[in-house]
């Protein structure tokens, strides 16, 4: 089975800053790739699918690229409501494997 | 605007069946265009994608639970399930149903989560 590795498991940044999240892949996923944020005690909600297409109503301030194995979540200025954890998510094929988990908080 | 429910049992002895049950709304769960789907989340832990169902009774189940799970679909209750067997403490979490796309695609709709207890 293809797992799939984020980095770094936690993250704490400044309002304003922009942060990098990073997915590997074990193999070759292509571009099936999406991003989940789940805020605290809440259900987890889509970001990102396709690597880099924008789900609706998310803020232009998420992005997403990589192809393959290689895969980015870019908040290029982090706001106080973007305090989550965030998964990634392959969904080439059966099992559809979750990341382990970002969890951003807010300095 | 589709809507997913999700109801069961809050508590379950070890060694039992958990059986959840996912409620569809807004939408006919026979639709060709979807999948249906089980993720599961331990107390303070990740995401585990547990399996998936197709109206027609195609499944695809996560390797590491497939000796237990079975997820099934109602049509005439717009409903599926979900049934794990032979439940530890290890089983606690909160179960999520979800829709995704029919063909590769994310989890773009959830329900709002059920937590259950494995405990004596």
């Amino acid at each position: 089975d293809i797992q799939m590795t984020q980095s770094p498991s936690s993250l704490s940044a400044s309002v304003g800053d922009r942060v990098t999240i990073t997915c590997r892949a074990s193999q070759d996923i292509n571009n099936y790739l999406a991003w989940y944020q789940q805020k605290p005690g809440k259900v987890p909600k889509l970001l990102i699918y396709a690597a880099s297409t924008l789900q609706s109503g998310v803020p232009s301030r998420f992005s997403g690229s990589g192809s393959g194995t290689d895969f980015t979540l870019t908040i290029s200025s982090l706001q106080p409501e973007d305090v989550a954890t965030y998964y990634c998510q392959k969904y080439n094929s059966a099992p559809r494997t979750f990341g382990q988990g970002t969890k951003v908080e807010v300095k | 605007q589709l809507q997913l429910q999700e109801s069961g049992p809050g508590l379950v002895k070890p060694s039992e069946t958990l059986s959840l049950t996912c409620t569809v709304s807004g939408d006919s769960i026979t639709g060709s265009t979807y999948y249906w789907g089980w993720i599961r989340q331990p107390p303070g832990k990740g995401l585990e994608w547990i399996g998936s169902v197709y109206y027609s009774g195609s499944t695809y189940y996560n390797p590491s639970l497939k000796s237990r799970v079975t997820i099934s679909v109602d049509m005439s209750k717009n409903q599926f399930s979900l049934k794990l067997t032979s439940v530890t403490a290890a089983d606690t979490a909160v179960y999520y149903c979800a829709k995704r796309p029919s063909g590769p695609g994310p989890f773009d709709s959830w329900g709002q989560g059920l937590l259950v207890h494995v405990s004596s």
